[in-house]
């Protein structure tokens, strides 16, 4: 069935330093891809989209690039904030079903 | 522009009472809805989703139920509560190709 996997967290960085949480997806279709993300104590967000192969979802400095050959939609940052600590979610959609389907989350803690 | 309200935003309930959440949508119609709950140190699991009035599937076998009597109300249920459904709620709505989710309730079941 359609899945989406993520990376094992927590990720703990510095501030400044370069960020990378890989996600894959299986899909029989053609989904569009999203990253969400959770602030503490918060519902989500829509962090960045893609719907279709070699597009670039962006924000906030974020950035995944829909990989069609790989299967991937990679969540990267070059230089990371405290504030960008929470917990990042990637996710297909696949229209037809109606239904989001999620990866387990990643928790990202950034120290000063 | 479109708002999702989902109440209480926190929650502490016996094992064996009754549950009800409620989460509307304003600013659109026919949408498309959803609740999904996030355990403890687990990703977030789809629970239901309705694409209409009085329709509502069911994603995984519970303890709990979801209605939607009006368009843009969906409520989520439990006759008795367990200690498992313990857990972080989340309603949502779709568009196209996008989710909107609300605030959240977090459930303590005691």
């Amino acid at each position: 069935g359609d899945s989406v996997t993520q990376m094992e967290g927590p990720v703990t960085l510095s501030e400044e330093a370069f960020l990378t949480i890989n996600c894959t997806y299986t899909a029989t279709g053609y989904p569009s891809l999203f990253w969400y993300v959770q602030y503490p104590g918060e519902g989500l967000q829509l962090l960045l989209k893609a719907t279709k192969a070699d597009d670039k979802g962006s924000n906030k400095g974020f950035e995944a690039t829909y990989r069609k050959e790989t299967t991937s939609f990679h969540l990267e940052k070059g230089s990371v904030q405290v504030s960008d600590s929470a917990v990042y979610f990637c996710a297909l959609s696949l229209g037809g079903t109606y239904k989001y389907i999620f990866g387990t989350g990643t928790r990202l803690k950034v120290l000063a | 522009s479109q708002t999702i309200h989902q109440w209480p935003a926190t929650l502490v309930q016996p094992v064996g009472s009754p549950l009800s959440l409620e989460c509307t949508v304003e600013g659109t119609s026919n949408p498309n809805l959803y609740w999904y709950r996030q355990a403890a140190g687990r990703g977030l699991q789809l629970l239901f989703y309705s694409v209409g009035i009085g329709q509502i599937s069911s994603e995984v076998p519970q303890n709990l139920s979801a209605s939607r009597p009006q368009d843009r109300q969906f409520i989520l249920s439990s006759k008795k509560l367990l200690l498992s459904d313990s857990g972080f709620y989340l309603c949502a709505w779709s568009h196209v190709t996008e989710a909107f989710f609300g605030q959240g309730t977090r459930l303590t079941v005691v």
